[in-house]
């Protein structure tokens, strides 16, 4: 059964600093993984998708790499602002069917 | 696009009381799927369904009930309320790419969040 890891559970950094957040699956044969962002009391937006077939992909000052092999991803934030303060989760989608399975964020605090 | 949308925002019930929560999204997206989040934890999925008249369970279905008779609403019910249906809900859309079955973006709702006493 396919389970998703984001370690840690929280993190708190200088404005200004480049950080990675970290996300490890049991398997990897998935089709895609996903980035998303949450806001206190606020729904979810997908920040970057990666298909199954790709290494990595950028906007902005976000770059997400994918690693089957290694059953890991990681997120790159650059410059950070207090404004990147949320949780970011990351949700791998294993088969056809669009079902995604869940880590359970990283609650990111950046201080000014 | 209003993109995924969700009511109501906030909802109490009592005990063995029955609601559904509505969602709709306008982006005539084929999927659409129900969660539920809790606290320390990753959502899970309670229904999803892959187009209109066809549903199917998720890791979580006891207690909820869904319909999709039309592409752009997805309907979660909730039967007899219990407390351990307190929880965040969340509703999502997607579509895929026909020739690859890999699927695209998820667009998710605001949320509902219920309280039941």
């Amino acid at each position: 059964k396919q389970e998703v890891t984001q370690i840690p559970a929280a993190l708190s950094v200088p404005e200004g600093e480049n950080l990675v957040l970290n996300c490890s699956f049991t398997d990897s044969a998935i089709y895609n993984l996903q980035w998303f962002r949450q806001d206190p009391g606020k729904g979810l937006t997908s920040l970057l998708l990666i298909q199954s077939s790709q290494r990595e992909q950028t906007s902005g000052r976000l770059n997400a790499s994918l690693d089957k092999s290694s059953g890991r991803s990681t997120l790159y934030i650059a410059a950070s602002q207090p404004g990147d303060s949320a949780t970011y989760l990351c949700a791998v989608n294993e088969d056809s069917n669009y079902q995604l399975i869940w880590g359970a964020g990283t609650k990111l605090i950046i201080k000014p | 696009n209003a993109g995924v949308t969700q009511t109501p925002k906030f909802q109490v019930l009592k005990t063995g009381q029955s609601m559904t929560l509505q969602c709709a999204q306008d982006m005539n997206h084929e999927y659409m799927s129900w969660y539920r989040q809790d606290p320390g934890m990753g959502l899970r999925l309670i229904h999803y369904s892959v187009g209109a008249g066809i549903t199917d369970q998720g890791e979580v279905p006891n207690g909820y009930n869904v319909s999709r008779s039309t592409t752009e609403d997805f309907p979660l019910r909730l039967l007899s309320a219990a407390p351990s249906q307190t929880s965040v809900y969340f509703c999502a859309s997607s579509h895929r790419n026909v020739h690859t079955l890999s699927s695209y973006e998820q667009y998710f709702g605001p949320g509902t969040r219920l309280t039941v006493t």
